[in-house]
């Protein structure tokens, strides 16, 4: 049971570049959600989704999107990422928003 | 707002010795409340939870009790192993809200 999967681990951007972070789930959760860690601030919500077809912002959601097309897949887009945007990034999925999250192994972004 | 408040690390023991990591919640509702253990390279993983005054979580040798009349989590371990060296974060969630939301984290080191 692979869990929460995401892709790439690691990755260098240079400022203006556009990418992907994938993030894909098998355990059929609802709720998923993209997470920003930065040090001494905890983990930050940058949006969430509910279901297939429904997403929303979090708290920090300014330069990302997202899409949830299906139940298992939430890709995290930045498109023109810029140095600020330098972060290690958490995919989490759960039954719902208030029950145990289950979290990816998390991708370190380098905006350069 | 609602926010969380965790000891400030790093803290750093010898084996065996008792461990206290103290957190303090501001929610604005009922909230859930959890223990995040990140151990180095890793994503976040559940390490307990309580989700209503009075309850205990437990785990591993870890606890923490839901203490709602001084709004805390805090969590102890009678004797820490090297093994518990990691990144702890105390979270809540909110019935009906749609995050989790994060202290800063504390770094535990266990010197053998």
């Amino acid at each position: 049971n692979a869990g929460v999967t995401q892709t790439p681990k690691f990755q260098v951007l240079k400022t203006g570049q556009s990418m992907t972070l994938q993030c894909a789930q098998d355990m059929n959760h609802e709720y998923m959600s993209w997470y920003r860690q930065d040090p001494g601030m905890g983990l930050r919500l940058i949006h969430y989704s509910v279901g297939a077809g429904i997403t929303d912002q979090g708290e920090v959601p300014n330069g990302y999107n997202v899409s949830r097309s299906t139940t298992e897949d939430f890709p995290l887009r930045l498109l023109s990422a810029a140095p600020s945007q330098t972060s290690v990034y958490f995919c989490a999925s759960s039954t719902t928003s208030n029950t145990e999250a289950f979290f990816g192994q998390g991708t370190r972004l380098t905006v350069v | 707002g609602d926010s969380v408040t965790q000891m400030e690390g790093p803290v750093t023991l010898s084996e065996e010795a008792f461990l206290t990591i103290n957190c303090t919640y501001t929610a604005t509702g009922y909230p859930s409340l959890f223990w995040y253990v990140q151990y180095p390279g890793e994503g976040l993983q559940l390490l307990l939870k309580a989700t209503k005054a009075d309850d205990k979580g437990s785990n591993k040798g870890f606890e923490a009790t839901y203490r709602k009349e001084t709004t805390s989590f805090h969590l102890e371990k009678g004797s820490v192993q090297v093994s518990d060296s990691a990144v702890y974060f105390c979270a809540f969630v909110i019935q009906g809200a749609q995050k989790l939301v994060f202290g800063q984290g504390t770094r535990l080191t266990i010197n053998p």
